[in-house]
């Protein structure tokens, strides 16, 4: 069974500096995913990772997925208030699995 | 144009109960999900359709009954609601072509078992 495991768990950020989560699975896989979900809400899709080597940017948010060492990550460029939420990494085997989520918080 | 919608959002009831909740997507998708997420955030498949086809039934007790009348819309059922039950209930559909199978949610079911 694929299993998704991210870290940290819990991430107090400083705002202005930058940081990383991690985002470590099982199994072969070329598809990986990272959402957003602020509390109290659903879940919102930041990135699709579709290939070795992929690197998307949105902001201050990067994800890159390095399929042979099975791992992605999620970078963080001068925090903000505003990220502060949950994130989530997911892998697609036979069916989407989640990792059990960063939960981020952007302090001044 | 809300893209996947869910029905109730909120969903309060006692032990041993029958409800239901309702997912509809108007994205023209072919498979949609249901996902239960605990209290600790974790979120576990329980259920996929596509094109009204169960393909993934996941170790879910019986009590939880997934019904696809149509594409667009897939329905959870869950008899005898225990406790353990209680958490945030999400829909999600997503198109088969590949480079666009990201999963988009609904808003959630947030159900409460008393």
């Amino acid at each position: 069974e694929l299993k998704v495991e991210q870290n940290p768990l819990f991430l107090s950020m400083q705002e202005g500096k930058n940081y990383t989560i991690y985002c470590n699975y099982s199994t072969t896989s070329d598809r990986l995913y990272w959402y957003r979900q602020d509390p109290g809400k659903s879940l919102e899709s930041l990135f699709v990772l579709l290939s070795n080597g992929a690197v998307k940017q949105e902001g201050r948010l990067m994800a890159s997925l390095d399929t042979k060492a099975r791992l992605s990550t999620l970078h963080i460029t001068a925090a903000v208030h505003d990220l502060s939420a949950t994130y989530f990494c997911a892998v697609d085997g036979d069916k989407l699995s989640f990792g059990a989520g960063t939960t981020v918080t952007v302090r001044a | 144009d809300t893209a996947v919608s869910q029905t109730p959002k909120y969903l309060v009831t006692q032990m041993g109960n029958d409800k239901s909740i309702k997912c509809e997507q108007n994205l023209g998708h072919d498979t949609m999900y249901w996902y239960k997420q605990d209290s600790k955030k974790f979120l576990k498949i329980m259920f996929s359709y596509n094109n009204k086809e169960l393909i993934i039934n996941e170790t879910v007790p019986n009590r939880f009954s997934p019904k696809s009348p149509d594409k667009a819309h897939l329905n959870l059922h869950i008899n005898s609601l225990e406790l353990g039950d209680s958490a945030v209930y999400f829909c999600a559909s997503s198109h088969p072509q590949r480079g666009l199978e990201t999963q988009y949610f609904g808003p959630g079911t947030r159900l409460l078992v008393l």
